[in-house]
């Protein structure tokens, strides 16, 4: 089976520009969720969606950011404008609720550099 | 109340030897303790999970202690390696809560020859 897959797997872009990062979870998980990684703050969660929904979006930095899940299959995480305090990894992770072992499954990640 | 206390920030042992990477929760919550690994490049994978209800977990060379009166947990890697090179990541949660995972600020550990 195919992991959860992200793109673009680097983006370099310029402050004031569009960020679009996008994700595919596993199929049949039915949670997704978004975190950043940078070395001074680690992972943290961004916003993580049940069955398409938004559930808990407290950690979205700020009204820069925005994400969507318009089907089971696909989400996308928004930056606009960017600033170069946003360059980060940003990861993708699906889980099936109800799952014994708890197993978060995460993508590769997007490594986002905003000059 | 929901912050997740890791430590030390970076960790180097040479081959054979024990690394020990140790954790602090606050939220009494919490039921779900897991420990991620994560290659560079790469997104971090579950090496070990524990719940409350044991104080030790043991996989291969990998080991959860859990003291739940004192709030801690730690990973030990026996007889590391250097293919164990990576940046370990703890995470609570509490299961009634779709997963929503707290990790901590993750440990470098770099196993030299």
């Amino acid at each position: 089976d195919a992991g959860v897959i992200q793109s673009p797997r680097h983006e370099v872009t310029e402050m004031g520009q569009e960020v679009t990062l996008r994700c595919k979870p596993i199929s049949g998980h039915n949670s997704l969720f978004w975190y950043r990684q940078t070395m001074m703050r680690g992972l943290e969660l961004l916003i993580y969606f049940n069955n398409n929904v938004p559930i808990d979006d407290s950690g979205m930095p700020e009204d820069r950011f925005s994400a969507k899940m318009p089907n089971a299959s696909f989400s996308t995480l928004k930056i606009q404008p960017s600033e170069p305090r946003d360059s980060a990894v940003y990861f993708c992770a699906s889980i099936r609720q109800g799952a014994l072992t708890g197993e978060l499954f995460f993508g590769e990640g997007s490594r986002l550099t905003v000059l | 109340q929901q912050q997740v206390k890791q430590s030390p920030q970076s960790l180097i042992v040479q081959k054979g030897g024990i690394s020990i990477i140790n954790c602090a929760y606050e939220n009494t919550a919490f039921d779900y303790f897991p420990w991620y690994q994560q290659f560079p490049g790469k997104g971090p994978a579950l090496l070990i999970a524990i719940r409350p209800d044991v104080s030790e977990k043991k996989e291969g060379r990998f080991t959860i202690s859990f003291n739940k009166s004192a709030k801690q947990f730690s990973l030990h890697i026996m007889d590391s390696q250097p293919g164990d090179s990576a940046t370990y990541f703890c995470a609570a949660g509490n299961t009634g809560t779709a997963s929503k995972l707290t990790f901590g600020t993750g440990t470098r550990l770099q196993v030299t020859l």
